[in-house]
């Protein structure tokens, strides 16, 4: 069964670093998306990607954040100058031809911010 | 205001007990999908079930099934005969169809412990 790839499963950054998260989608899925999740808490909605733009924000999702599909099969995420509160684990997740169908996940992202 | 609360934060029951996972959503939309999602101890997140606003049917796959009742706004998930394996976190989400961005409203999670 198809699935959504992400890597790296954990990156480590000093603060103030760039760091960039991959992902790829699965392969015929048109929607795109990044959500995070803080340890212990939600699964938070960032930024959600449709023909090759962005179609929707959230508050969380500020200038250090962008998005950027390269090429015809990867997706990623960059923060721009972390901070220690985007430690999170970041999660991808892609959805098919039709608006509202079942978003499938990766296995996310553990990002720690030292 | 929370669209989607699940007001169980945590719940421990003992293998081969049935239980119920509350969700209660919130929407102006006529027209919106619920979904929900397992998160096991390794962290990923999966897709179990997706229902449409328009299709109050209940729905029963293997030993879980779904309570959607719009009159009450509620969403709720029932495991029967529960295994050490259920053990995870459980995630209602809801998607708007007005919403072009299709985000996923996820409630708080419910963590569930199945003890043998």
């Amino acid at each position: 069964e198809p699935e959504v790839t992400q890597t790296p499963s954990h990156q480590v950054t000093q603060m103030g670093q760039e760091v960039i998260l991959r992902c790829v989608p699965i392969s015929n899925h048109l929607y795109f998306y990044w959500y995070r999740q803080i340890l212990g808490q939600k699964v938070e909605f960032l930024v959600s990607f449709y023909n090759n733009e962005i179609s929707e924000k959230s508050e969380i999702f500020d200038d250090q954040f962008s998005v950027e599909r390269p090429d015809g099969s990867n997706f990623t995420l960059k923060i721009r100058s972390t901070k220690l509160e985007d430690s999170a684990m970041y999660f991808c997740a892609s959805s098919g031809r039709q608006a509202n169908q079942p978003q499938h996940f990766g296995d996310g992202t553990r990002l720690s911010i030292l | 205001a929370q669209k989607v609360t699940q007001a169980q934060t945590e719940i421990s029951v003992v293998e081969k007990e049935d239980v119920t996972l509350d969700c209660v959503y919130e929407t102006r939309d006529t027209t919106y999908y619920l979904f929900w999602y397992k998160q096991p101890p390794s962290g990923e997140l999966v897709f179990l079930i997706r229902r449409n606003s328009f299709d109050e049917q209940n729905e029963i796959s293997g030993r879980y099934s779904w309570n959607f009742q719009k009159s009450t706004s509620s969403f709720n998930f029932t495991i029967t005969a529960s295994q050490v394996v259920d053990s995870a976190v459980y995630f209602c989400a809801l998607s708007e169809a007005l919403n072009t961005g299709n985000q996923f409203y996820f409630g708080t999670g419910t963590s569930l412990t199945v003890i043998p």
